[in-house]
């Protein structure tokens, strides 16, 4: 079965501390692993995705196949970063279409000032 | 280039009605799909749609579902509404030419009393 397991509901932190927003899957196959993130009174939007492996806003995720896990890491964190975040899994491309998400329960971040 | 719109973005529906919602793709989106959000939980796909087929579905019942038409926009159709399915019920669009990101819009949320 296809799962994601975000364990904190919520997480608070201080500015300019790292933050790390835990994810677990679980996929019998190759996942393709997401990090989709939600500000105050906006749309779910893509944060990034393991294949790019890029840093987007000073956030890395590795993708540890051993641990079966996809954390998301930041350093520093901002206030701006306050915000709700979805870890999502694909569950493989459906003919023709795109990826079908799983997504986590989210976890809600909060930097204080 | 437009995002992704939905709507209405409130509804209240009784017991047992029907209700349809409507989502009009990203420019030059060929897929759509939809999500069922409840409160406190991350999005459950529903279904997706590719050049107005259902290519893809979720764990929800038939009486649940769509349409997508040939500009690409989409509906979803819930028959015999139940007060388990008062959600926040999201579109969203992508191609392969956007690289098959995915592309959320704002939600309509739903409340069956």
């Amino acid at each position: 079965a296809q799962r994601v397991t975000q364990p904190e509901k919520l997480l608070s932190v201080f500015k300019g501390a790292p933050v790390e927003l835990k994810c677990n899957y679980s996929y019998s196959g190759s996942p393709e692993l997401f990090w989709y993130v939600q500000y105050s009174r906006q749309r779910l939007q893509l944060l990034l995705r393991h294949i790019s492996r890029e840093s987007i806003k000073g956030f890395t995720a590795d993708l540890n196949k051993g641990e079966t896990s996809f954390h998301l890491k930041k350093p520093f964190a901002q206030e701006e970063d306050s915000a709700m975040y979805y870890c999502a899994l694909s569950g493989g491309g459906t003919q023709g279409g795109s990826e079908k998400l799983v997504f986590g329960k989210g976890t809600k971040l909060t930097v204080n000032p | 280039e437009t995002g992704v719109t939905q709507s209405p973005t409130h509804l209240i529906k009784t017991r047992g009605q029907q209700v349809t919602l409507r989502c009009s793709s990203q420019s030059g989106h060929n897929t759509v799909s939809w999500y069922q959000q409840a409160l406190g939980q991350g999005p459950q796909f529903i279904f997706q749609y590719y050049r107005e087929e259902e290519n893809g579905r979720g764990n929800f019942p038939p009486r649940f579902s769509g349409l997508q038409f040939p500009n690409y926009s989409s509906e979803l159709n819930v028959n015999a509404l139940e007060l388990d399915d008062s959600a926040l019920y999201l579109c969203a669009s992508s191609s392969m030419f956007s690289g098959n990101t995915i592309y959320f819009g704002e939600g309509s949320w739903l409340t069956v009393v």
